[in-house]
């Protein structure tokens, strides 16, 4: 089973490009969810889609646009990168949207912005 | 707005050694309480959670952690560690069942021979 996929594994961007974050879910998971981790900070929720055709913004989603474009794929875009967007991000999906499913989370994509 | 607090950012334990990490949360109800655990270059991964009930639950990998509502505590335990338990550790809370999760710093747990 592949889980959660995310591409690319790493990305180094200059300041002011754009780039997508993919993600995909094999699994038949109803909700996704895009996190970024950094040091010393945890993780912190950037957007979130409970269910196909919804999203809706996390702790910190300045910055970012999603797009949940079928049950299986969830997109993160940055329309213009900064350096304050350097970072590892997650994406992680569960079958409902309620707690008593865990989280399955992918291995990351980690981004460099100079 | 809840919050997570993991008053330690480093611990190392001998193996063998029984290990306990610290977790706080705020929130004036119970909240829905969980630890996971990130291998270096890997996601994260559930050990356990709380929702309601026994205040002592059982994880994987032999972890466990008890729920003391009067402390506004959620440790994790493990009575002897080995090596491969090295990774970082995040306390997580939700405050219903679908907000979303809120995620402590986490501990980052070194293991020594």
């Amino acid at each position: 089973n592949a889980g959660v996929t995310q591409t690319p594994k790493f990305q180094v961007l200059k300041t002011g490009q754009s780039m997508t974050l993919q993600c995909a879910q094999d699994m038949n998971h109803n909700s996704m969810y895009w996190y970024r981790q950094d040091p010393g900070m945890g993780l912190r929720l950037i957007y979130y889609s409970a269910s196909e055709g919804t999203t809706d913004k996390g702790e910190v989603p300045n910055g970012y646009n999603v797009s949940r474009l079928n049950k299986r794929e969830f997109s993160l875009r940055l329309e213009s990168a900064a350096p304050s967007q350097t970072s590892v991000y997650f994406c992680a999906s569960r079958i409902g949207d309620t707690h008593s499913s865990p989280l399955h989370f992918g291995n990351g994509t980690r981004l460099t912005v100079t | 707005a809840q919050s997570v607090t993991q008053p330690d950012i480093h611990i190392t334990v001998s193996e063998g050694a029984s290990l306990e990490l610290r977790c706080n949360y705020s929130y004036g109800a119970t909240p829905y309480l969980f630890w996971y655990v990130q291998s270096p270059g890997q996601g994260l991964q559930l050990l356990l959670k709380y929702f309601s009930g026994d205040t002592l639950v059982q994880g994987i990998k032999g972890f466990e952690a008890e729920f003391k509502r009067s402390q506004s505590s959620f440790n994790l335990r493990k009575p002897s560690v080995h090596w491969s338990d090295a990774a970082e550790y995040f306390c997580a809370v939700a405050h219903s069942g679908n907000t979303p999760l809120v995620f402590g710093k986490g501990t980052r747990l070194s293991v020594i021979a």
